[in-house]
């Protein structure tokens, strides 16, 4: 499709595993994004990369949680030794870039992740 | 420390009539603004821009006004359409800074608008 897709959309895991979600953005965008979003709040930034390059990786709880872009298209977010306090949305969001951009990000639908 | 509030939980407004959604931010670093709306299991989509330079702009049914003096901006929707009923967030950014996309997100508005 022409939209940002994640996967898995529901994920149900046991406290202590480890878990990956994907992000493929919509082709041709330079910087991807993800947020994490709690029920009832609005979605928290977590990381950005602009190509393969982590721009930023101040929003990530701690270190337990990590991203990566390797070619520049498709993004994972991986949370090891998953607690009760990770279950939330998770959204990825994609955008043209930088320079010139309009500062409009595209999300998908989200990865739920609920952690027993 | 929520840098970006939306202090109206939800709003219900009648069809035909004006719709205002209210956003307060703290960070004066901030410079653009924007609206995203949200339909359940759906991902946000965007839905209107403002940048700190100007004090209002307008496109189709949708106002976004900015007080930067206040640090308030909201959302005029007029004439509210059933269609318009969903959740509303208020974003903003510190541009001059790193990202477009870095946005901080209010908690969100549930705007109903009744036939």
């Amino acid at each position: 499709g022409a939209g940002v897709s994640q996967s898995p959309r529901y994920k149900v895991t046991k406290r202590g595993q480890d878990v990956a979600l994907r992000c493929d953005p919509i082709s041709g965008h330079v910087s991807l994004y993800w947020y994490r979003q709690a029920l009832g709040q609005g979605p928290e930034f977590l990381t950005y990369f602009n190509y393969e390059a982590q721009q930023d990786k101040s929003g990530l709880p701690n270190d337990r949680f990590s991203a990566e872009r390797p070619e520049g298209s498709i993004s994972t977010l991986t949370i090891q030794r998953t607690e009760q306090r990770d279950s939330a949305m998770y959204r990825c969001a994609s955008s043209l870039g930088v320079a010139g951009g309009s500062g409009e990000l595209f999300f998908g639908e989200g990865s739920r992740l609920t952690v027993l | 420390d929520q840098q970006v509030k939306q202090n109206s939980p939800s709003l219900s407004v009648q069809e035909g009539r004006i719709s205002i959604l209210n956003c307060d931010y703290t960070n004066s670093m901030f410079d653009y603004f924007l609206w995203y709306k949200k339909y359940p299991a759906e991902g946000p989509t965007f839905l209107i821009s403002i940048s700190s330079i100007k004090d209002k702009n307008e496109d189709g049914r949708f106002t976004v006004f900015l007080n930067k003096s206040a640090k308030h901006l909201s959302l005029h929707i007029v004439p509210s359409q059933p269609g318009d009923s969903a959740v509303y967030f208020c974003a903003a950014s510190a541009v001059g800074g790193t990202s477009y996309g870095k946005l901080t997100f209010g908690q969100g508005t549930i705007l109903t608008v009744h036939p």
